[in-house]
């Protein structure tokens, strides 16, 4: 079975400045794919950003960027230039590649609070 | 706006019982899934359709729980009986057909407390 750990329950970061997200996994799959997910308060689940497991350049959506070590199976986000709207709870998510069903596996959430 | 949306938002209800959930997904994705997401925690697969099939179901949907989508367009979720500890956001997602990619589109979800 493949688990998901996100070991921060809270962080807080100043804006305009650099926060990184940690989360490791654990899957026997060698085929997957790994995402980041935003959910802002009292808003719906967003997808951040998508990595495929083969790819080894890490994935980048304009000021988020992941750090990909499949062999550590770590997977953390970098929030470059924080702004007031990434106040979110975020979650990291497992998928095997193999999945006829696109289920996903999430993590535990961290909350991340953007001060002014 | 033609997001995923689920009704009602929010469900206060005596424990024992029955509550039944809501989701319209977006019109043309024909997969649909349910989750629940307790305080604090990340969400946990429930149930997965494809149209009106559904395919797979966790060992964390007891018997108490069913989940219907008739015409492979809206789904329901229904609680018999609840218990305390069914107390959670309840969050449907649909994805479109073309593939697995794994970006599902969430609703607000729907919240029950039961007392």
């Amino acid at each position: 079975a493949q688990t998901v750990t996100q070991s921060q329950p809270e962080m807080s970061v100043q804006e305009a400045e650099t926060v990184t997200l940690s989360c490791t996994y654990d899957t026997s799959e060698n085929n997957y794919y790994l995402f980041w997910y935003k959910q802002p308060p009292s808003r719906q689940m967003i997808l951040v950003i998508r990595q495929e497991a083969y790819k080894q350049q890490n994935a980048t959506e304009n000021r988020f960027s992941v750090n990909f070590q499949k062999a550590a199976k770590s997977f953390s986000l970098k929030i470059s230039d924080s702004q007031l709207g990434d106040t979110a709870m975020y979650f990291c998510a497992f998928m095997k590649q193999t999945s006829n069903t696109g289920k996903l596996i999430f993590g535990q959430g961290t909350t991340l609070q953007v001060k002014p | 706006d033609t997001g995923v949306s689920q009704d009602p938002r929010h469900k206060i209800t005596k424990r024992g019982q029955n509550v039944t959930f809501r989701c319209d997904p977006i019109s043309e994705h024909n997969r649909l899934y349910w989750y629940r997401q307790t305080l604090g925690q990340g969400p946990e697969f429930l149930t997965y359709f494809q149209n009106e099939a559904q395919l797979e179901k966790s060992r964390l949907l007891s018997d108490r729980f069913s989940a219907e989508r008739p015409k492979g367009s809206f789904s329901t979720l229904e609680i018999q009986r609840t218990e305390q500890g069914d107390s959670a956001m309840y969050l449907c997602a649909s994805s479109p057909r073309q593939g697995a990619t794994g970006e599902l589109f969430f609703g607000e979800g729907s919240r029950l407390t039961v007392l």
